[in-house]
């Protein structure tokens, strides 16, 4: 079955810490990607995309990601996190490339402290 | 863009009744969705539609949920003879038809059953 997963459920990190999410997936042909986030009271909100091109991806507020196809891996990272970052961060993907269902991983609860 | 709105935020109902849940996406999108969203899981696909037709249902939408798009703008989702295994927060989201149009989330009707 098609599914996606992340490595950590809770993160704790100090302010200025380096970020890193991991994201695996199990399909084997053309994929879309994506980060969502929620910060705390919010829907979710779209942090990034990889569709084609370059595996490295910059998204909103600093966040990047890098799409390893031979990993069948998409890791979210930020060099340097906010306490402003305390969110839960999803990672989806798109079985085929198109643009219908997301498959979400479980999310990672991730907590900046000051 | 005033966003996805969804109505209501939160619904208590007594196992056994019958709910109802609408959602109102962003004026220009012709795909809507309906994701359920279990605690501390990601959200899980259930339906897809383009315009009024609904292309898409997952295995998880049993014979008691039934979703419709009359007129290809709101959406409403209904459940009948709730059961416990229904609470969970139902999200919608929208997105235009072009190519790599993302998905834009609401922010969920909470539904709890007594």
């Amino acid at each position: 079955a098609q599914s996606v997963s992340q490595h950590n459920h809770h993160v704790i990190l100090s302010e200025a810490a380096s970020l890193e999410l991991g994201c695996n997936y199990s399909y084997g042909g053309t994929v879309n990607l994506f980060w969502y986030v929620q910060y705390p009271g919010q829907h979710l909100q779209l942090l990034l995309k990889y569709f084609s091109g370059d595996p490295l991806v910059k998204g909103i507020k600093g966040f990047e990601a890098e799409f390893i196809k031979s990993k069948f891996s998409f890791n979210l990272r930020k060099p340097s996190v906010q306490w402003s970052d305390t969110a839960e961060y999803f990672c989806a993907v798109t079985p085929g490339g198109g643009y219908n269902k997301l498959i979400f991983g479980a999310g990672t609860r991730l907590a900046v402290h000051p | 863009d005033t966003g996805v709105s969804q109505n209501p935020r939160h619904k208590i109902t007594k196992r056994g009744q019958n709910v109802t849940f609408r959602c109102d996406p962003i004026s220009e999108h012709n795909r809507l969705y309906w994701y359920r969203q279990t605690l501390g899981q990601g959200p899980e696909f259930l339906t897809y539609f383009q315009n009024e037709a609904q292309l898409e249902k997952s295995r998880l939408l049993s014979d008691r949920f039934s979703a419709e798009r009359p007129k290809g703008s709101f959406s409403t989702l209904e459940i009948q003879r709730t059961e416990q295994g229904d609470s969970a927060m139902y999200l919608c989201a929208s997105s235009g038809t072009g190519i790599n149009q993302p998905q834009h989330f609401g922010d969920g009707t909470r539904l709890s059953i007594l």
